[in-house]
């Protein structure tokens, strides 16, 4: 069975430090990854995912992940954080099972300081 | 183009009565998927809807159900309503059933049970 595990239910960072969110899933065959924000009272929105090809994976708001078959890993990454990014943070794996279904970790709260 | 729109935003219902949540999908998109979101927990699958019909499903009970019109909107029904099926209803388009179709959510419905 797929799982995703999200290390940290929680992760405080000054602004304009290095924000690293950590994602590991197990997978038996190659997955799809992706990792979504949510805002308060909102949805859940893509900010990057990973299926083939490259490996670092660039999205929105400056975010990028790189996907790391050997560590099962799909960390997400953002060199300078802003208030703004203030939010939840959810990892997700999916596989060629026919439909497009997600697995979600926990989900990593990013508490941003000024 | 008009996003996920889901409706009611906030809903509350005595245990053992049946409830019905909606949800109308982005524009050119013919999937939809429904998600259960509790407290301090990653989104959980429930099932898909592809062409009207079930294209895939979760684990909850059969008295999670749901249905998907032609114009693509779906309904969740859940009956015999538990205190445990209080949390974030989230409704997913998509413009197909591929992996690599990504998930549009609405805001979603948060259902109280009490």
């Amino acid at each position: 069975a797929q799982s995703v595990t999200q290390l940290g239910s929680h992760v405080s960072v000054s602004e304009g430090a290095l924000v690293l969110l950590r994602c590991n899933y197990s997978s038996s065959v190659p997955p799809y990854l992706f990792w979504y924000v949510q805002y308060p009272n909102q949805g859940l929105q893509l900010l990057l995912k990973y299926t083939t090809g490259a490996t670092l994976v660039k999205g929105i708001n400056g975010f990028e992940a790189e996907f790391k078959k050997s560590e099962t890993s799909f960390h997400l990454t953002k060199p300078s954080a802003h208030m703004s990014d203030a939010a939840e943070y959810f990892c997700a794996v999916t596989f060629n099972s026919g439909y497009s279904t997600l697995t979600f970790g926990k989900g990593t709260m990013l508490l941003v300081s000024p | 183009e008009t996003g996920v729109t889901q409706s009611p935003t906030h809903l509350i219902k005595t245990r053992g009565q049946q409830v019905t949540l909606r949800c109308s999908s982005q524009s050119g998109h013919n999937t939809v998927s429904w998600y259960q979101q509790a407290l301090g927990q990653g989104p959980q699958f429930i099932f898909q809807y592809y062409r009207e019909e079930e294209n895939g499903r979760g684990n909850f009970p059969p008295r999670f159900s749901g249905l998907q019109f032609p114009n693509y909107s779906s309904e969740l029904n859940v009956n015999a309503l538990e205190l445990d099926d209080s949390a974030l209803y989230l409704c997913a388009s998509s413009p197909g059933t591929s992996n690599n179709s990504p998930l549009h959510f609405g805001n979603g419905t948060r259902l109280t049970v009490t």
